[in-house]
Order: C-alpha cells, then structure tokens, then sequence
C-alpha cells in the first residue's frame, strides 16, 4: 500500500485555469506538507499542517491555498494558474513530535503540472 | 538565502568508486540532519540520517560525517553501483518543533560502468 499517495501524478492545463491536487497519507501521521521542486530540482517547502492546523506558510502566492479535511488529508488548490507554476508538487507526512526518529519526513511521488 | 549550501551540483563515478558529497550550513540551531535520495518520477526517500552529538554514522555502503564545529556535513557512498544513480538531497531542520526542513540544492549521481 502507498503511504503517501497523490493524484493527479500528471497534469496538463492552460493558463488562468483553477485545479487541485489531492494528498492522502495512511501512516497515522499528525502533519503534512506541500514542497515544490522546481525544473532545478530545487525542493521548497510551501506549507504544513498539523492536526489541521496550518503551521508553516511560506512566501507564496495566494493564488495557492491548501486544505485539510482532517490529518490524513491535505489538498492544495490553485487558482489562475500561471506558466511559472509549472513544477512538480510533492505532498510529504511525518510525526511532528517524535525526537527519537528526527521527523522524518515520508514523500508521495509528485504531481507533474505543466501549464501552457 | 540558502541556509544549506550542496556540493557538487553534479558527479559522475565509476562502479567500485566511492561517492563523495559535501554540505554546510548556517544556522546553528539545526540538529537533525537528512540525506534524501531521489530517483527520477520519484519523490524523495529518506538514506540515512544524523544527530550533531556524534561525528559518523554508517549503514550499509552509505556513511554521514559530521563537523559540527565546520557546520559541515557528508555523505560517501562505498563501492558505488549503477543503481546508485540518482540526485542526492541533504537537509537539516530542528527537530520536535514546527520548523520546515530545508533542502540543499541537489547532487546528480551518476555512476557508470
């Protein structure tokens, strides 16, 4: 079974459109994340949640806004896409308290978005 | 700003070579160290990781070196094999709390035969 798993893994739309990514994690973790990895392959992080509490927000358009239901999901949606939003989405869990294992950090397998 | 400085952005080793790449960072609050590795149409995968209050940690052919008074870090893959071509990440954070983990730049492995 995918622990963290994310759809859709390939998305291709125009600019100004609005669409979502959807995460979902079955490892019983408290909190969840959104990284960008740009054509670099540089890896960012956008936001994090935990227990459905948005505790990191970086510097990033308003145009993205996650969601989580509850701590097994978190959503980003994205509105008015743009040419410079096209990057691989990555969705990542971890616990965020357990010192003995450092957090770490468990990635789904990206959301490929290309806007055109 | 890049607070996890990644070298070299790409190497190429022969099989049975070993594999060096270098990182340093700047905030000395970090205390959890990561080395991710990621394949390509793969997320990243956690390889190995290290705590400041020891200088190495070894599993299998990957081993981390860590200077803490350098503010450096290292990861060296032994007999590196084919199958260890990837694109390498290392990251540091502070651990228990809410602060974000935060990635170097990249390091494309390539190991040839």
């Amino acid at each position: 079974d995918t622990a963290v798993s994310q759809t859709p893994k390939y998305l291709v739309t125009q600019m100004g459109n609005d669409k979502s990514i959807k995460c979902e994690q079955n490892l019983g973790h408290d909190t969840m994340y959104w990284y960008k990895q740009d054509s670099k392959k540089f890896l960012k992080i956008m936001f994090s949640y935990n227990n459905k509490e948005l505790i990191i927000n970086e510097t990033v358009p308003n145009r993205f806004s996650p969601k989580s239901p509850d701590k097994a999901h978190l959503n980003l949606h994205i509105n008015s896409l743009e040419l410079g939003d096209s990057a691989v989405y990555f969705c990542a869990s971890s616990l965020l308290n357990r010192e003995s294992s450092g957090n770490t950090i468990y990635f789904g397998e990206g959301s490929w978005l290309t806007v055109v | 700003q890049q607070q996890v400085k990644q070298s070299p952005q790409s190497l190429i080793v022969q099989k049975g070579g070993i594999s060096i790449i270098n990182c340093a960072y700047e905030n000395t609050a970090f205390d959890y160290f990561p080395w991710y590795q990621q394949f390509p149409g793969k997320g990243p995968a956690l390889l190995i990781a290290i705590r400041p209050d020891v200088s190495e940690k070894k599993e299998g052919r990957f081993t981390i070196s860590f200077n803490k008074s350098a503010k450096q870090f290292s990861l060296h893959i032994m007999d590196s094999q084919p199958g260890d071509s990837a694109t390498y990440f290392c990251a540091a954070k502070k651990v228990g709390t809410a602060s974000k983990l935060t990635f170097g730049t990249g390091t494309r492995l390539q190991v040839t035969l």
